[in-house]
């Protein structure tokens, strides 16, 4: 069965530094990936996607994913966080039924200044 | 305006009362969904439709049911709400066009209360 984990619940960075967020994932043949980030009070807005081809994607908003298919992740990194970035990170993985995405359980970003 | 919207935002109820969450789109999608968020547990696949006549169970459809209106509107019903219910209720859209995997585009959500 397909499965997506985020290990962090919960990660505090300090605004400026380097950002990585993790994401492992367990699917039967060539996954497509997402990350997603949701604002407070917002619905989820598409940071990055990863099909096929190269494996470092570039997202919106400055953010990086690195496909590494011999650790079964896609983490999500950022070299300099903003304050305007604490929000809820979901990585995700399809096709599920339907075609729709099977999320993990999210981790929550905190920004200190 | 926005893509996906999602009716009505906020919503309190009370035990046994049946409710309605409607969702519409403007993309021109075929394919809609209805994902469920509880704190600390992701998004849960409630149902899915690939087109007005094709509509499919998720993963947690007990307790709801759906309705494909148009093409560019699908509601879901809770036919008599109880409290776990209680929970952020998204629509997405995805298009198939050219087959496969597309990403999904998510409305605002609606927060459901069921006392």
């Amino acid at each position: 069965a397909q499965s997506v984990t985020q290990p962090d619940i919960h990660i505090t960075v300090s605004e400026g530094a380097s950002l990585e967020l993790r994401c492992n994932y367990s699917y039967g043949a060539t996954p497509y990936l997402f990350w997603y980030v949701q604002s407070p009070g917002q619905g989820l807005q598409l940071l990055l996607k990863y099909f096929s081809g190269d494996t470092l994607v570039q997202g919106i908003k400055g953010f990086e994913a690195e496909f590494k298919r011999s650790q079964s992740s896609f983490n999500l990194r950022k070299p300099s966080v903003h304050w305007s970035d604490a929000a809820e990170y979901f990585c995700a993985v399809g096709p599920n039924s339907g075609y729709a995405l099977n999320f993990g359980k999210g981790t929550s970003l905190l920004v200190t200044p | 305006d926005a893509d996906v919207t999602q009716t009505p935002r906020n919503r309190i109820t009370k035990t046994g009362k049946r409710i309605m969450l409607e969702c519409s789109q403007t993309k021109g999608h075929d394919r809609m969904y209805w994902y469920r968020q509880d704190p600390g547990l992701g998004l849960q696949l409630i149902y899915y439709s690939f087109d007005v006549k094709d509509i499919n169970k998720g993963e947690i459809s007990d307790g709801y049911s759906v309705s494909r209106q148009a093409q560019a509107k699908f509601s879901l019903s809770l036919e008599s709400a109880i409290p776990n219910q209680t929970a952020l209720y998204f629509c997405a859209t995805s298009d198939s066009g050219t087959g496969g995997l597309n990403e999904q585009f998510f409305g605002p959500g609606t927060r459901l209360t069921v006392l």
